[in-house]
Order: C-alpha cells, then structure tokens, then sequence
C-alpha cells in the first residue's frame, strides 16, 4: 500500500481564495483523521471520521472550515475565505477500528496564505 | 483524559539506548499509552502501545511500571535517523481523539 496520500504538498495562496486539501486513505481503513500543526499549537485534531461519517468536528476553528468523505477512499478539508492565520501543515491520518488509534499519517499540506 | 509529562528535552550518543521516560500518574485501568515520533517536516509516525505488560517490536521496547504511573520507551541502538520529537499519549482505545502535546525533543548526537 501507498499509506495516506495527500495532495497538494504545498501550497501558497492569498487571502480570500478558497483552499481544498485531498487525502486519500489506506484501502480498508475505516477511520480518517484531520490534524493541524503549527509551532504556537502543535497538533490539533480538526476532525475524524468513521466509515465516511464525521463523528468529531469540535476542533474545526471556525465556519471557514469544512470537512467532507463522500467515499471511504476520499476526503477534503476546504477552507473559504482562507487568512494568514490558517498558515500550517495540515495532515491526514487513517486507522482501522480494530486498532482506532494506531494511526497512519500522510506526509502533509504545507499550507501559506499571504 | 490522563495527562502526561515528558521531558523537553533529550540527548543520546549514535549506538548507546536511548531511554525517554513519560510520567501518568492519573492514568486510569482502560486507558493504554502510547507512542509516535514526528520526524522533522514529515508526519508522525506511531511507534509501539501497551496496557500494562511490556511490549517490544521491531522499533522499541516499552516499559510500564507495575503501578502504571510512569513508562519508558528505549530505543536500543539509537541513530541520527532517530532524531525527532516523541510523544507520550494515554488514551482509552474507545475515543479516538488523540492529544499530542508536546513531547521530547531526542537528538542523537554522532
């Protein structure tokens, strides 16, 4: 397996544009996870999902940000209108419910916004 | 959710053990510990988890004390390559939200 895959590895945008990170995850894994991390804040969880349903979204920052898995082999996180403050690497994670917090994370987005 | 203290941290020489100790002392009996590493500009990456017993694999050994308040992951034969920041994390294996904190820094010096 390719482990999680992410797209784009980085990506630089101005304020107000809209941003879409994509994480594939490993085949069969039946949890999907989306982190933040930034020096001030270290890792934040923004949200996870079990078999394609949110489950958890209380860290997602504010309405700007959006999380979707409309298939167990695709997820999004969009953020619209993006700020200089959303500046971070965003990784997905995946795992499998037998073993829900042995994660596998992808190698990030690394995300600037001018 | 149990807390745990580590170390900022860390220096261990190319070929010695190198020894990161965690301190939860309100760990609780359902609650196991576990450990990543986060390698500098990739992801974390999980090394190894238990309960109560010991547990080794191919990356490290785990140690927990017999009253479960402390544990300490070694990783016998460090390299450069293992130079990164660890965590320590205690978590009940039915929540699936885990907390990273801010882990110890390790850096294996040649």
């Amino acid at each position: 397996d390719a482990g999680v895959i992410q797209s784009p590895r980085h990506e630089v945008t101005e304020m107000g544009q809209e941003v879409t990170l994509r994480c594939k995850p490993i085949s069969g894994h039946d949890y999907l996870f989306w982190y933040r991390q930034t020096m001030m804040r270290g890792l934040e969880l923004l949200i996870y999902f079990n078999n394609n349903v949110p489950i958890d979204d209380s860290g997602m920052p504010e309405d700007r940000f959006s999380a979707k898995m409309p298939n167990a082999s695709f997820s999004t996180l969009k953020i619209q209108p993006s700020e200089p403050r959303d500046s971070a690497v965003y990784f997905c994670a995946s795992s499998l419910s037998v073993r829900a917090n042995v994660l596998t994370f992808g190698a990030g987005s690394r995300l600037t916004v001018l | 959710d149990a807390k745990t203290t580590q170390p900022t941290s860390m220096d261990c020489a190319e070929g010695r053990a190198a020894n990161l100790p965690c301190n939860h002392s309100t760990i609780s009996g359902n609650e196991y510990v576990y450990w990543y590493r986060q390698i500098h500009s990739q992801g974390p990456q999980y090394i190894i988890h238990g309960l109560k017993n010991n547990e080794t694999n191919e990356m490290a050994s785990l140690i927990i004390t017999e009253d479960r308040k402390s544990s300490t992951l070694i990783l016998p034969h460090a390299t450069l390559r293992d130079t990164a920041v660890y965590y320590c994390i205690v978590r009940d294996t039915g929540a699936n939200n885990l907390f990273f904190g801010t882990g110890t820094r390790l850096t294996v010096i040649p």
